[in-house]
């Protein structure tokens, strides 16, 4: 069945290190989109990516949907305190399922 | 902010009730989503609604049902609570097309004893 696996699960990071998640899907995708869930809180929609090899930035957030539209990552360039949380992944496939990915848990460390 | 409510936020009930998680929202979304969470872990899909009298099963094995009467509510019932029922419950719903964000409930935190 379909599958969006996110890697890594947790990650640990000084304040001012940099973080990266990544997001896997088994099939070709129509999109993706990322969800950030701050402790205690539920997900909450960032951004979509639709096209191939699409960029976006959100002032020290980076997201790409690869060439293939079956992998993604979310960059975060010096990260705060204020970027914890977990950031998922979902994605629709061509036959219009949506999914959400496993989860990538980040921990900002001052 | 998004029109998504659930009832309650949190509940502490005894082995072998029944329960209902309500779920409203009131932005005309089709679909309709319940999730099962621990803190910070994966999102497992138990149920979903693409309209009304349409419901099907998600990924998760539940022993809970769902109904869609009505387009805005997205009730969700467990006949007989069990402690390995403790979690974290979310409804989310989106609009019908390919191209749109889910958008969630504040969540019912539930704990079993």
């Amino acid at each position: 069945g379909q599958q969006v696996m996110q890697i890594p699960q947790y990650q640990h990071v000084q304040e001012g290190e940099d973080f990266t998640t990544y997001c896997n899907s088994s099939t070709t995708l129509s999109n993706i989109q990322w969800y950030k869930q701050r402790p205690g809180g539920h997900p909450v929609f960032l951004i979509q990516l639709v096209k191939s090899g699409e960029v976006k930035k959100q002032k020290r957030l980076t997201f790409q949907f690869g060439e293939a539209k079956k992998n993604s990552s979310l960059h975060i360039t010096a990260t705060q305190t204020t970027d914890v949380g977990t950031y998922f992944c979902a994605g629709t496939n061509t036959g219009n399922q949506f999914y959400f990915g496993t989860g990538t848990s980040l921990t900002v460390i001052p | 902010e998004a029109d998504i409510y659930q009832t309650p936020r949190y509940l502490v009930i005894g082995t072998g009730k029944k329960i209902t998680l309500e779920c409203s929202q009131t932005m005309g979304h089709d679909k309709m989503y319940w999730y099962q969470q621990d803190p910070g872990m994966e999102l497992h899909l138990i149920h979903y609604s693409y309209g009304v009298n349409s419901t099907e099963k998600g990924d998760l094995s539940s022993e809970s049902t769902v109904s869609r009467i009505r387009t805005e509510h997205f009730p969700l019932t467990l006949e007989s609570a069990r402690p390995s029922h403790t979690s974290q419950y979310l409804c989310a719903s989106r609009q019908t097309g390919r191209n749109t964000e889910a958008f969630f409930g504040q969540g019912t935190r539930l704990t079993v004893v």
